[in-house]
């Protein structure tokens, strides 16, 4: 069973940095790509930032663009999202997704499945 | 950016009614577009991939059709548990965008 696990999130001040991990199980981590989606509360889902399965490719939401990194360790089965210079506005829950389509590690031409539970930033002004 | 516009934003319905709900792409997107269910508090659900391919245990009542910009899902005869929100979301390119979502109520 495909099994995604963030942590990471919490309260945090404006203007500092917080690093989301997403532990993930059950599957061949390295061929497929990952994505990290956000939901502000109240809001619809933004999809901020996707890695290709080797990590060799990167792709960000223009929101973030500057101030998030995307990575991976393939030998951990772990995703990261190192999160800097936070704003009031990247209050969300954060959700890791895993790219769906079998044989295909690159996020576009793909879709999301599954998701995990997500973990909440919020971050304070 | 390719934005995604979803109508109606919210929509009232009854058990058993056929509901469809639109998605339209600012550019074609070819058959690149896929369906998620949300409920309260849990994770998205992927319904439909590819503008038309079920997802494996999701059930038959949903459909989805459409190319290039125009897309629709419908969920035929509704269910209790099908009032959700739902939202398309398109993987042309990235960034990868979602539509505003719909909101499915207890008419």
């Amino acid at each position: 069973e495909v099994q995604l696990l963030e942590s990471g999130g919490g309260l945090i001040q404006a203007g500092n940095s917080l690093r989301l991990s997403c532990a993930a199980s059950g599957f061949t981590f390295s061929s497929h790509a990952m994505s990290w989606v956000r939901q502000a509360p109240g809001k619809g889902l933004e999809c901020v930032s996707s890695i290709s399965g080797t990590g060799g490719s990167t792709y960000y939401a223009d929101s973030v663009k500057g101030r998030f990194t995307i990575s991976r360790d393939n030998s951990k089965n772990t995703l990261y999202l190192q999160m800097s210079s936070l704003r009031a506005e990247d209050t969300a829950v954060y959700y890791c997704a895993k790219g769906g389509r079998d044989g295909y590690n690159q996020p576009s031409s793909n879709w999301f499945d599954p998701w995990g539970q997500g973990t909440l930033v919020t971050v304070s002004s | 950016d390719i934005q995604m516009t979803q109508s109606p934003s919210s929509l009232s319905a009854s058990v058993g009614d056929r509901v469809t709900i639109t998605c339209r792409a600012s550019q074609s997107i070819s058959s690149y577009l896929n369906w998620y269910q949300q409920k309260p508090k849990k994770a998205p659900k992927l319904l439909i991939y590819a503008a038309s391919s079920l997802q494996t245990g999701v059930p038959s009542r949903f459909s989805g059709s459409g190319s290039g910009t125009d897309f629709t899902l419908t969920i035929s005869n509704l269910q209790p548990e099908d009032f959700a929100t739902y939202y398309c979301q398109q993987s042309y390119s990235t960034p990868l965008t979602f539509g505003g979502g719909t909101t499915v109520e207890v008419k």
